[in-house]
Protein backbone atom coordinates (compact mmCIF):
# COMPACT_ATOMS: atom_id res chain seq x y z
CA UNK A 1 0.00 0.00 0.00
CA UNK A 2 0.93 3.58 -0.51
CA UNK A 3 2.33 5.32 2.50
CA UNK A 4 2.09 9.05 2.44
CA UNK A 5 3.12 10.28 5.73
CA UNK A 6 2.82 13.76 7.20
CA UNK A 7 5.32 14.79 9.85
CA UNK A 8 2.69 16.40 12.13
CA UNK A 9 -1.07 16.27 12.54
CA UNK A 10 -1.22 19.26 15.01
CA UNK A 11 0.72 22.76 14.38
CA UNK A 12 -0.37 25.52 16.98
CA UNK A 13 2.11 28.70 15.35
CA UNK A 14 1.76 32.76 15.57
CA UNK A 15 1.78 35.11 13.09
CA UNK A 16 4.47 35.78 11.36
CA UNK A 17 6.41 32.91 11.75
CA UNK A 18 7.59 30.75 9.44
CA UNK A 19 6.23 27.29 9.18
CA UNK A 20 7.55 23.92 7.76
CA UNK A 21 5.22 21.28 6.59
CA UNK A 22 6.73 17.89 5.87
CA UNK A 23 5.35 15.07 3.58
CA UNK A 24 6.65 11.74 2.39
CA UNK A 25 5.87 9.19 0.31
CA UNK A 26 7.12 5.49 -0.15
CA UNK A 27 6.12 4.82 -3.56
CA UNK A 28 8.33 6.34 -5.93
CA UNK A 29 5.75 8.60 -7.45
CA UNK A 30 6.38 11.15 -9.82
CA UNK A 31 3.51 13.60 -8.39
CA UNK A 32 3.19 15.13 -5.17
CA UNK A 33 0.70 17.94 -4.22
CA UNK A 34 -0.67 19.99 -1.22
CA UNK A 35 -4.04 21.02 -0.83
CA UNK A 36 -5.59 22.60 1.85
CA UNK A 37 -9.71 21.87 2.86
CA UNK A 38 -11.83 24.28 4.24
CA UNK A 39 -15.47 23.69 5.47
CA UNK A 40 -17.88 24.61 2.41
CA UNK A 41 -14.82 24.69 0.18
CA UNK A 42 -13.71 21.44 -0.14
CA UNK A 43 -10.31 20.99 -1.51
CA UNK A 44 -8.15 23.33 -2.75
CA UNK A 45 -4.96 22.97 -4.61
CA UNK A 46 -1.96 24.96 -3.33
CA UNK A 47 1.34 23.41 -4.96
CA UNK A 48 2.18 20.36 -6.49
CA UNK A 49 5.04 19.15 -8.50
CA UNK A 50 5.68 16.74 -11.28
CA UNK A 51 9.27 16.31 -10.94
CA UNK A 52 12.59 16.56 -8.38
CA UNK A 53 13.02 20.18 -8.17
CA UNK A 54 9.92 21.08 -10.05
CA UNK A 55 6.97 22.66 -8.89
CA UNK A 56 3.99 24.08 -10.73
CA UNK A 57 1.22 26.82 -8.92
CA UNK A 58 -2.16 25.29 -7.71
CA UNK A 59 -5.49 27.42 -7.05
CA UNK A 60 -4.34 29.53 -3.97
CA UNK A 61 -0.53 29.65 -3.95
CA UNK A 62 -0.02 32.91 -2.33
CA UNK A 63 1.65 32.82 0.75
CA UNK A 64 2.69 29.64 0.41
CA UNK A 65 6.10 28.27 -1.60
CA UNK A 66 7.16 24.70 -1.70
CA UNK A 67 10.53 22.84 -2.14
CA UNK A 68 11.05 19.42 -3.11
CA UNK A 69 14.79 18.36 -3.39
CA UNK A 70 14.61 14.49 -2.80
CA UNK A 71 11.73 12.54 -5.27
CA UNK A 72 10.09 11.17 -1.70
CA UNK A 73 9.56 14.77 0.09
CA UNK A 74 7.51 17.26 -0.63
CA UNK A 75 7.79 20.44 1.85
CA UNK A 76 5.38 23.22 2.84
CA UNK A 77 6.25 26.40 3.49
CA UNK A 78 4.52 29.53 4.61
CA UNK A 79 6.80 32.32 5.10
CA UNK A 80 4.88 34.55 7.46
CA UNK A 81 1.85 32.52 8.88
CA UNK A 82 -1.24 34.25 9.25
CA UNK A 83 -4.96 33.94 11.13
CA UNK A 84 -6.77 32.64 7.37
CA UNK A 85 -4.08 29.98 6.87
CA UNK A 86 -5.38 28.21 9.45
CA UNK A 87 -6.95 24.99 8.06
CA UNK A 88 -6.60 21.12 7.43
CA UNK A 89 -3.14 20.67 4.74
CA UNK A 90 -3.65 17.85 3.23
CA UNK A 91 -0.38 16.00 0.90
CA UNK A 92 -0.75 13.63 -1.89
CA UNK A 93 1.20 11.81 -4.04
CA UNK A 94 0.48 9.70 -7.29
CA UNK A 95 2.19 7.50 -9.96
CA UNK A 96 1.22 9.67 -12.94
CA UNK A 97 -1.84 10.87 -14.59
CA UNK A 98 -4.54 9.02 -14.54
CA UNK A 99 -3.72 7.22 -11.41
CA UNK A 100 -5.61 8.26 -8.25
CA UNK A 101 -3.83 10.42 -5.56
CA UNK A 102 -3.27 9.03 -2.47
CA UNK A 103 -3.30 11.51 0.89
CA UNK A 104 -1.93 11.48 3.96
CA UNK A 105 -3.99 11.84 7.43
CA UNK A 106 -3.91 15.58 7.15
CA UNK A 107 -1.89 18.34 9.09
CA UNK A 108 -3.92 20.68 11.00
CA UNK A 109 -2.71 23.76 11.32
CA UNK A 110 -3.97 26.83 14.20
CA UNK A 111 -2.32 30.54 13.56
CA UNK A 112 -2.67 31.94 16.53
CA UNK B 1 -13.33 14.37 15.63
CA UNK B 2 -12.91 16.99 12.76
CA UNK B 3 -15.76 17.63 10.41
CA UNK B 4 -14.78 18.01 6.93
CA UNK B 5 -18.18 19.99 5.63
CA UNK B 6 -20.54 21.83 7.81
CA UNK B 7 -23.40 21.56 5.80
CA UNK B 8 -23.22 18.46 3.49
CA UNK B 9 -25.46 16.55 2.21
CA UNK B 10 -26.24 13.57 4.40
CA UNK B 11 -27.92 9.79 3.51
CA UNK B 12 -28.83 7.98 6.50
CA UNK B 13 -29.14 4.22 5.68
CA UNK B 14 -29.88 1.17 8.33
CA UNK B 15 -26.92 -1.13 8.28
CA UNK B 16 -27.32 -4.22 5.94
CA UNK B 17 -28.92 -2.02 3.23
CA UNK B 18 -27.39 -0.93 0.30
CA UNK B 19 -26.24 2.68 0.11
CA UNK B 20 -25.91 4.92 -3.46
CA UNK B 21 -23.82 8.26 -3.39
CA UNK B 22 -24.52 10.64 -6.25
CA UNK B 23 -22.22 13.20 -7.82
CA UNK B 24 -22.98 15.57 -11.03
CA UNK B 25 -19.41 16.91 -12.38
CA UNK B 26 -19.13 19.64 -14.50
CA UNK B 27 -16.40 18.74 -17.35
CA UNK B 28 -17.94 16.77 -20.37
CA UNK B 29 -14.06 17.06 -21.16
CA UNK B 30 -13.42 14.67 -18.13
CA UNK B 31 -12.00 11.38 -18.79
CA UNK B 32 -11.25 9.98 -15.46
CA UNK B 33 -13.28 9.70 -12.35
CA UNK B 34 -12.07 8.55 -8.42
CA UNK B 35 -14.27 8.25 -5.33
CA UNK B 36 -12.62 8.97 -2.08
CA UNK B 37 -13.71 8.26 1.67
CA UNK B 38 -12.72 10.27 3.96
CA UNK B 39 -13.23 9.42 7.69
CA UNK B 40 -12.95 12.06 10.91
CA UNK B 41 -9.54 12.97 11.27
CA UNK B 42 -8.21 11.15 8.59
CA UNK B 43 -6.97 12.19 4.80
CA UNK B 44 -9.30 11.34 2.05
CA UNK B 45 -8.94 7.02 1.10
CA UNK B 46 -8.54 6.10 -2.59
CA UNK B 47 -11.78 3.55 -2.89
CA UNK B 48 -12.41 3.55 -6.78
CA UNK B 49 -11.77 5.01 -10.33
CA UNK B 50 -13.37 4.56 -13.30
CA UNK B 51 -11.83 5.79 -16.99
CA UNK B 52 -14.58 7.15 -19.30
CA UNK B 53 -14.39 4.26 -21.76
CA UNK B 54 -16.15 2.44 -19.33
CA UNK B 55 -19.66 2.93 -18.11
CA UNK B 56 -19.51 0.25 -14.78
CA UNK B 57 -16.90 -0.97 -12.08
CA UNK B 58 -16.92 -3.42 -9.40
CA UNK B 59 -14.47 -3.68 -6.09
CA UNK B 60 -14.83 -5.27 -3.19
CA UNK B 61 -19.19 -4.39 -1.96
CA UNK B 62 -18.57 -0.97 -3.95
CA UNK B 63 -19.70 -0.14 -7.87
CA UNK B 64 -18.90 3.18 -9.68
CA UNK B 65 -21.76 3.58 -12.47
CA UNK B 66 -20.46 6.51 -14.56
CA UNK B 67 -23.36 8.22 -17.23
CA UNK B 68 -21.34 10.45 -19.79
CA UNK B 69 -24.63 12.07 -21.12
CA UNK B 70 -26.31 13.45 -18.17
CA UNK B 71 -22.40 14.05 -16.40
CA UNK B 72 -23.29 11.98 -13.35
CA UNK B 73 -21.19 9.57 -11.58
CA UNK B 74 -22.67 7.02 -8.89
CA UNK B 75 -21.00 4.89 -5.83
CA UNK B 76 -22.79 2.02 -4.54
CA UNK B 77 -22.06 0.06 -1.63
CA UNK B 78 -23.49 -3.05 -0.98
CA UNK B 79 -24.78 -4.35 2.57
CA UNK B 80 -23.84 -1.04 4.42
CA UNK B 81 -21.31 -1.07 7.72
CA UNK B 82 -20.83 0.69 10.69
CA UNK B 83 -17.65 1.58 9.31
CA UNK B 84 -18.61 2.71 6.03
CA UNK B 85 -19.79 5.73 7.75
CA UNK B 86 -17.43 8.76 6.18
CA UNK B 87 -17.58 11.53 3.95
CA UNK B 88 -17.55 10.35 0.64
CA UNK B 89 -16.59 12.75 -2.84
CA UNK B 90 -16.13 12.47 -6.06
CA UNK B 91 -13.04 13.96 -8.30
CA UNK B 92 -13.38 14.52 -11.64
CA UNK B 93 -9.71 15.00 -14.26
CA UNK B 94 -8.20 13.73 -17.12
CA UNK B 95 -5.90 10.74 -17.97
CA UNK B 96 -3.39 12.99 -19.26
CA UNK B 97 -2.84 14.60 -16.42
CA UNK B 98 -3.65 13.78 -12.18
CA UNK B 99 -2.79 17.64 -11.63
CA UNK B 100 -6.24 19.03 -11.86
CA UNK B 101 -8.32 17.08 -10.50
CA UNK B 102 -11.57 18.45 -9.77
CA UNK B 103 -13.05 17.64 -6.01
CA UNK B 104 -17.21 17.76 -5.34
CA UNK B 105 -17.85 18.92 -1.91
CA UNK B 106 -19.22 15.70 -0.39
CA UNK B 107 -21.86 13.67 1.14
CA UNK B 108 -21.80 12.15 4.90
CA UNK B 109 -22.80 8.69 5.06
CA UNK B 110 -24.47 7.89 8.37
CA UNK B 111 -25.18 3.78 9.10
CA UNK B 112 -28.02 3.45 11.46
CA UNK B 113 -27.02 0.26 13.44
Amino acid sequence: DVKVTQSSRYLVKRTGEKVFLECVQDMDHENMFWYRQDPGLGLRLIYFSYDVKMKEKGDIPEGYSVSREKKERFSLILESASTNQTSMYLCASSLSGGSPLHFGNGTRLTVT
Amino acid sequence: GESVGLHLPTLSVQEGDNSIINCAYSNSASDYFIWYKQESGKGPQFIIDIRSNMDKRQGQRVTVLLNKTVKHLSLQIAATQPGDSAVYFCAEGSMDSSYKLIFGSGTRLLVRP
